[in-house]
């Protein structure tokens, strides 16, 4: 049962313009959600992160986007660098003690290639 | 300086051996985790232990068992190699039990079974 679906396997942009990675979760509990990046041979690294009591969060050329009521969020990447091409990794946790808590769910994963 | 590290980074062994991965983390986190990476590409939390004390220990065969001697260690022994235990194994730390502030992973340990 996947509760964090990262469905787009794969995404071409080109250098400059800006790449949209989605993600969507099933599991309401969920109020913390997470974006890792992972470049191959690598561990995935920390790249930003939103709380269920925003809808936007940014850093730098990285913006965070939730909706909630949608149970999706969306990571936008302005503008996309050659260096940006990578594994990008959906992840979400539960702060209560509830079901999807004290772990990471992570989503498959979506490669994104930034054309130079 | 590494803040989180583990070895090996690569490991190859023959089905029915008995292996050990270890993890160590600088960062002064209480809580440190097991992830896999199977070949479908899904990173799936195995085990978390938070200042020593087990936490979470998903459906994984008992073959596979974490020590944590300390805090800042989590090592994964496993027992009797499988074909299907081949992945590459992620240990992560995080500050508290909630990854508030997000994981620190590790650069994983890619284990081949033949």
């Amino acid at each position: 049962d996947q509760q964090v679906k990262q469905n787009s396997p794969s995404l071409s942009v080109q250098e400059g313009r800006i790449s949209i990675l989605n993600c969507d979760y099933t599991n309401s509990m969920f109020d913390y959600f997470l974006w890792y990046k992972k470049y191959p041979a690598e561990g995935p690294t920390f790249l930003i992160s939103i709380s269920s009591i925003k809808d936007k969060n940014e850093d730098g050329r990285f913006t965070v986007f939730l909706n909630k009521s949608a149970k999706h969020l969306s990571l936008h990447i302005v503008p996309s660098q050659p260096g940006d091409s990578a594994v990008y990794f959906c992840a979400a946790s539960a702060l209560g003690s509830g079901a999807g808590s004290y772990q990471l769910t992570f989503g498959k994963g979506t490669k994104l290639s930034v054309i130079p | 300086d590494t803040a989180v590290s583990q070895t090996p980074k690569y490991l190859v062994t023959q089905m029915g051996n008995d292996k050990s991965i270890k993890c160590e983390q600088n960062l002064g986190h209480d809580t440190m985790y097991w992830y896999k990476q199977d070949s479908k590409k899904f990173l799936k939390i195995m085990f978390s232990y938070n200042n020593k004390e087990l936490i979470i220990n998903e459906t994984v065969p008992n073959r596979f068992s974490p020590k944590s001697p300390d805090k800042a260690h989590l090592n994964l022994h496993i027992n009797s190699l499988e074909l299907g235990d081949s992945a590459v194994y992620f240990c992560a730390s995080s500050q508290d039990l909630w990854g508030a502030g997000g994981y620190t992973f590790g650069s994983g340990t890619r284990l081949t079974v033949v």
